[in-house]
């Protein structure tokens, strides 16, 4: 089944503790994205990545790190997690760049940092 | 102020309903307009995407965009209660990058 999936789900942790979200696609796709959602403000874009070793800023990129070292997977890396980065997050993959490819979003990792 | 605005709802409607879900947006440069359906506890999925001003249909959704008044729209004919969910409009210049409105709660009563 063609799918972009997240590990974990949901992590509660606290102020300063490094952790790791991973997001695994399994459809060859070249771009691939991270999102948080909150409250009132949808979507907005953390970081992107047009393929492997080529990654950059979206909206949102403080206190977050990204690398694409493999075509399918692309962890999303807090450092020194604040509450402010209590929200919930989406992977999402897309064949290609360009606005008209679809992009296919993960179930979501819900985070809470306390 | 926000580039894309939409109207948090929640919408409550009867099941048979026109739905009607709406978002303004400030930046003229946006091309591509999209509308994502998510289901509670899911990652949103891409309904329909229009590019150029005017209505596009697919089943009993239609989108239209009207450009010169920076407004697109959503409309769900014969609405069900599978269409419970919430609604995201998004709109991109160029590339990948979506820009989201806050999204719209939409629920429809059996």
């Amino acid at each position: 089944e063609a799918q972009v999936t997240q590990n974990p789900r949901y992590l509660i942790t606290v102020t300063g503790k490094k952790l790791t979200v991973t997001c695994s696609q399994n459809m060859n796709h070249e771009y691939m994205s991270w999102y948080r959602q909150d409250p009132g403000l949808g979507l907005r874009q953390i970081y992107y990545s047009m393929n492997v070793e080529v990654t950059d800023k979206g909206d949102v990129p403080e206190g977050y790190k990204v690398s694409r070292k493999e075509k399918r997977n692309f962890p999303l890396i807090l450092e020194s997690p604040s509450p402010n980065q209590t929200s919930l997050y989406f992977c999402a993959s897309s064949l290609s760049t360009g606005p008209t490819y679809e992009q296919y979003f993960g179930p979501g990792t819900r985070l809470t940092v306390t | 102020q926000k580039e894309v605005e939409q109207d948090p709802g929640p919408l409550s409607v009867p099941e048979g309903a026109i739905v009607s879900l709406n978002c303004t947006y400030s930046n003229s440069a946006f091309q591509y307009f999209m509308w994502y359906r998510q289901y509670s506890r899911k990652g949103p999925e891409l309904l329909m995407y229009t590019y150029s001003s005017g209505n596009k249909e697919d089943g009993r959704f239609t989108a239209q965009v009207d450009k010169s008044s920076k407004y697109i729209s959503l409309f769900i004919r014969d609405s069900q209660p599978s269409d419970s969910a919430t609604y995201l409009c998004a709109m991109n210049k160029a590339g990948n990058m979506l820009t989201f409105g806050g999204g719209t709660r939409l629920m429809v009563k059996p």
